[in-house]
């Protein structure tokens, strides 16, 4: 098994750009989550799926901040327009039901807003 | 309001030595408790987790932690420190009949040879 897959690693944008991120979870795990780690505030958790579906997304910043499960094995995550306070790294992560606080983490995306 | 707190932002030890790494957690349920070690520009690994029964657990890569109840007190442990012990050290915390972790903000730790 790949593990949980993120893309991109690195991104570098501009100020007022949409940014996309992506996340691939291991086959078969039911729940995704996004957490997000800055320096400042740790590591915070902005949204998590299961099965597909929303279900907490009380973490997400605000509204430039959303986040898209179309099918179990993609998720994205996007931030429009960014800001430079959006700097941080993402991670998804995921685990399945029969043991659901059994996370995968991936690597991570570094995002820095310029 | 939920939270787990980590008191120690940094620690140093010499490789070899003892280490304990400090983890409360707040609110009066018992809740499942979780050690995540991270490495540079990696993502989190599980080392161990408690949900109930003997309340020392053992992990991987040699640590392990002991639940105190009276403490509300969830400590890492590892009677000698490696070199590639070197990395920052999460507790995480969930509570019954909830799907999500909370995490504490970490201890970096720092090994010297």
């Amino acid at each position: 098994d790949a593990g949980v897959i993120q893309s991109p690693r690195h991104e570098v944008t501009e100020m007022g750009q949409e940014v996309t991120l992506r996340c691939k979870p291991i086959s078969g795990h039911d729940y995704l989550f996004w957490y997000r780690q800055t320096m400042m505030r740790g590591l915070e958790l902005l949204i998590y799926f299961n099965n597909n579906v929303p279900i907490d997304d009380s973490g997400m910043p605000e509204d430039r901040f959303s986040a898209k499960m179309p099918n179990a094995s993609f998720s994205t995550l996007k931030i429009q327009p960014s800001e430079p306070r959006d700097s941080a790294v993402y991670f998804c992560a995921s685990s399945q039901v029969l043991d659901v606080y059994g996370y995968t983490f991936g690597s991570g995306t570094r995002l820095t807003v310029v | 309001a939920q939270s787990v707190t980590q008191p120690d932002i940094h620690i140093t030890v010499s490789e070899g030595a003892s280490l304990e790494l400090r983890c409360n957690y707040s609110y009066g349920a018992t809740p499942y408790l979780f050690w995540y070690v991270q490495s540079p520009g990696q993502g989190l690994q599980l080392l161990l987790k408690y949900f109930s029964g003997d309340t020392l657990v053992q992990g991987i890569k040699g640590f392990e932690a002991e639940f105190k109840r009276s403490q509300s007190s969830f400590n890492l442990r590892k009677p000698s420190v490696h070199w590639s012990d070197a990395a920052e050290y999460f507790c995480a915390v969930a509570w019954y009949n909830t799907d999500k972790l909370i995490f504490g903000t970490g201890t970096r730790l720092q090994v010297f040879p």
